[in-house]
């Protein structure tokens, strides 16, 4: 069965300590892993797509890295409004344009 | 990326009753999907809004429980029917552009309390 699991469940960090968090996935024919900051009482906001092996994208304080079994998303130097709940998602052959999520990770940084 | 709005961003209604919630997009879009997050939980999605046809749902949901409309590229209703408490949830509507990106964006969402 495609599924893809978060870890940690939650993280807590001072400002300027860096960390990783974790997307792993067992799925058939990845057809692209997302990932997405959620904040409390909003949606879900983009922040990359990620398609094949190797590859790599940044913004800011964040990368994205993708392998064949999994996904991380690098924090660098944290600062407190990096605090939120991170989704990783993705979308697989055969699903069409389904998005599959992961529970995410709760990310609270602290001054 | 898309401007998405919806409607309405809160409601707490009765057990019996049915919510229709809007989503409405600020471009002309390819697909529009509903996804519900359960608390604590993450996103699980309900169904693809087809335009021109009957929505595309996902195994658990049902199309008595979960009307779906989309007139046009830039509009989708939501109703759900016969509430129960269990139907509390955050619901949210989400779209793809099209082109070259497959990117999905989402909507504020809607936070749903059945008493």
């Amino acid at each position: 069965e495609d599924q893809v699991t978060q870890s940690p469940e939650a993280l807590r960090l001072q400002e300027g300590e860096s960390s990783s968090l974790n997307c792993s996935y067992t799925v058939s024919g990845l057809r692209g892993l997302f990932w997405y900051r959620q904040d409390p009482g909003k949606g879900p906001e983009f922040l990359f797509t990620l398609y094949s092996a190797g590859e790599e994208k940044e913004k800011e304080r964040l990368k994205a890295t993708l392998t064949k079994k999994e996904s991380f998303l690098h924090i660098t130097a944290p600062k407190p409004e990096d605090s939120a709940t991170y989704l990783c998602a993705f979308r697989f052959s055969g699903g069409y344009n389904k998005l599959i999520f992961g529970a995410g990770t709760r990310l609270a940084v602290h001054p | 990326s898309a401007v998405i709005s919806q409607k309405p961003s809160r409601d707490i209604c009765q057990r019996g009753t049915s919510l229709t919630i809007q989503c409405q997009v600020d471009s002309q879009v390819t697909m529009m999907f509903w996804y519900r997050q359960q608390p604590g939980q993450s996103l699980t999605l309900i169904a693809t809004a087809n335009q021109g046809s009957e929505a595309t749902y996902e195994s658990g949901f049902v199309i008595d429980k979960f009307p779906i409309s989309r007139p046009n590229l830039t509009f989708s209703t939501l109703t759900v029917s016969n509430m129960s408490p269990e139907d509390s949830s955050i619901y949210l509507c989400s779209v793809e552009i099209g082109g070259v990106t497959d990117t999905q964006y989402f909507g504020p969402g809607t936070r749903l309390t059945v008493l």
